[in-house]
C-alpha cells in the first residue's frame, strides 16, 4: 500500500460546483497534513494546512479524520482559476520537515 | 517573499555525462530538498539536507549525490546520467523547527538522450 493515496481524477466540474477530494495515509503516527496546489507546468505551492479540528479558508475547507486516516479538501463555488492538481501531503514525523506527497488529483473547472 | 531559484529551466544532456543541478534559497532556511516528479508517480524525494554539509537519503537516492557547502545552496549531481533520469527536478526549502511548509523552485526539466 502506498503511504499517501489519492484519486488521480481527472475531476471535470462546471463553474460554481462543489467538489471534494479525499486522501488516505498509511502511517497512523503521522503528525501534520497539508494540501498543496500545482498549476500546469508550475511548482507546487502550499494551499492550506489541515488541522485536527478542521479549518476553512474562504471557499476551501480541509478536514482530518485520524481514526480513518484520511484527509479531505472541499472546494465550494468552483472557479475556472481553481483548475490545477491538488497534492495531499503528510508529515510522518516531526523532524526535518520531511514530508510525503500524494500523486495528486487533477481538477478542471469548465465554463 | 521566499525565493528558490534553480540554475536551469531546461537541460539536455547525453548518457554518461555528469550533470549538476543548482538550487539557491534566500530565506535562510535550514532544510533543503531535491525531488523528481514523473507522471503517475508524483513527487519523490531524492535527498534532503537539514544543515550545511549534512545530507540524508530520500526514497530514490540511487544514481544521485548532493552537496551543501553553504546554507543557501543545495546541489544535485548525476554522476553519469542515464535515460531513466529524464524527469522534472524540483528543489525546495523549508524553515524547519516543525514548520513544515516547503517552498519550491520553478523546476528543471532534464532530458537525457
Amino acid at each position: 500500500r502506498k503511504e499517501v493515496e489519492q484519486d488521480p481524477g481527472p475531476f471535470n466540474v462546471p463553474e460554481g460546483a462543489t467538489v471534494a477530494f479525499n486522501c488516505t495515509y498509511s502511517n497512523s503516527a503521522s503528525q501534520s497534513f497539508f494540501w498543496y496546489r500545482q498549476d500546469c507546468r508550475k511548482e507546487p505551492k502550499l494551499l492550506m494546512s489541515v488541522y485536527s479540528s478542521g479549518n476553512e479558508d474562504g471557499r476551501f475547507t480541509a478536514q482530518l479524520n485520524r481514526a480513518s486516516q484520511y484527509i479531505s479538501l472541499l472546494i465550494r463555488d468552483s472557479k475556472l482559476s481553481d483548475s490545477a492538481t491538488y497534492l495531499c501531503v503528510v508529515n510522518p514525523e516531526t523532524s526535518y520537515d520531511k514530508v510525503i506527497f500524494g500523486p495528486g488529483t487533477s481538477l478542471s473547472v469548465i465554463p | 517573499d521566499v525565493k528558490v531559484t534553480q540554475s536551469s529551466r531546461y537541460l539536455v544532456k547525453r548518457t554518461g555525462e555528469k550533470v549538476f543541478l543548482e538550487c539557491v534559497q534566500d530565506m535562510d532556511h535550514e532544510n533543503m530538498f531535491w525531488y523528481r516528479q514523473d507522471p503517475g508517480l508524483g513527487l519523490r524525494l531524492i535527498y534532503f539536507s537539514y544543515d550545511v554539509k549534512m545530507k540524508e537519503k530520500g526514497d530514490i537516492p540511487e544514481g544521485y549525490s548532493v552537496s551543501r557547502e553553504k546554507k543557501e545552496r543545495f546541489s544535485l549531481i548525476l554522476e553519469s546520467a542515464s535515460t531513466n533520469q529524464t524527469s522534472m527536478y524540483l528543489c525546495a526549502s523549508g524553515p524547519g523547527l516543525g514548520l513544515n511548509e516547503q517552498f519550491f523552485g520553478p523546476g528543471t526539466r532534464l532530458t537525457v538522450l
